[in-house]
C-alpha cells in the first residue's frame, strides 16, 4: 500500500522568503507524484507534477519540487513567496497499477505580509 | 467551460434525509473518483470508477450509493443522512488508460448535516 506524509501541518513564512514543504511517501512500486493547491473554499488544482523524465520540475508559478527515490521524497520549494501564495497543499502519489490517488494531510502555508 | 462539474455546492439538510451530488466531467477521462474531505482538510478516497466499473469502494456506509449512467458522469447518493457525514465531497476524474495523468477535481459540495 502506498501512504504519504507531510511533517508539517502548518507553516508560516513572511512574505518574500524562501519556503519548503516536506513530502515523503513509502511504495514499493513505481510512482507517480503530484502537489496540488486548495484555496479557502476551492476545488485542488494541479500545482505540478512528476511522471517521468528529469527529477526537478517546475510549476508557472515558481514553484518547484524534486523527485528523489532514495529518500523517498518530493518536496515543495519556492524561493520568495507571495501574499497569494497562502493556500493549503497536498501532496499526493499513484501508482500505474492503482486506482486512486493517495493524499498527504496537507500544509497550511501562511504568507506574513 | 467547467471540466469537472458538482452540483450542488452547498447542501443544508436534516438527518435522516436522503440526498444526491451529482458530477459531471467534460474532459473525455476514463475513470471518476468521490473524495471526502473532513474538518481537519483530510481527503480520503471514497470510490473509484473506470469506464463505469466500480473499481475502488473503501470502507464506507452502505448508505453511500454511486451511480455511474455514464463515462462522463458519477453521482453520489446517500441515505438517511447522518451528522457525522458533514464534509466537502469532492468528484474528480482522470485518464488511466495509456499511462497515468493527473486528476481533476470539482469545486466540491459543501454538505451539512444539521
Amino acid at each position: 500500500a502506498q501512504s504519504v506524509t507531510q511533517l508539517d501541518s502548518q507553516v508560516p513564512v513572511f512574505e518574500e522568503a524562501p519556503v519548503e514543504l516536506r513530502c515523503n511517501y513509502s511504495s514499493s512500486v513505481s510512482v507517480y507524484l503530484f502537489w496540488y493547491v486548495q484555496y479557502p473554499n476551492q476545488g485542488l488544482q494541479l500545482l505540478l507534477k512528476y511522471l517521468s523524465g528529469s527529477t526537478l520540475v517546475e510549476s508557472i508559478n515558481g514553484f518547484e519540487a524534486e523527485f528523489n527515490k532514495s529518500q523517498t521524497s518530493f518536496h515543495l520549494r519556492k524561493p520568495s513567496v507571495h501574499i497569494s501564495d497562502t493556500a493549503e497543499y497536498f501532496c499526493a502519489v499513484s501508482t500505474g497499477t492503482g486506482n486512486q490517488f493517495y493524499f498527504g494531510t496537507g500544509t497550511s502555508l501562511t504568507v506574513i505580509p | 467551460d467547467t471540466a469537472v462539474s458538482q452540483t450542488p455546492k452547498y447542501l443544508v439538510t436534516q438527518m435522516g434525509n436522503d440526498k444526491s451530488i451529482k458530477c459531471e466531467q467534460n474532459l473525455g477521462h476514463d475513470t471518476m473518483y468521490w473524495y471526502k474531505q473532513d474538518s481537519k482538510k483530510f481527503l480520503k478516497i471514497m470510490f473509484s470508477y473506470n469506464n463505469k466499473e466500480l473499481i475502488i469502494n473503501e470502507t464506507v456506509p452502505n448508505r453511500f450509493s454511486p451511480k455511474s449512467p455514464d463515462k462522463a458522469h458519477l453521482n453520489l447518493h446517500i441515505n438517511s443522512l447522518e451528522l457525522g457525514d458533514s464534509a466537502v465531497y469532492f468528484c474528480a476524474s482522470s485518464k488511466r488508460t495509456g499511462g497515468i495523468a493527473e486528476a481533476f477535481f470539482g469545486q466540491g459540495t459543501r454538505l451539512t448535516v444539521v
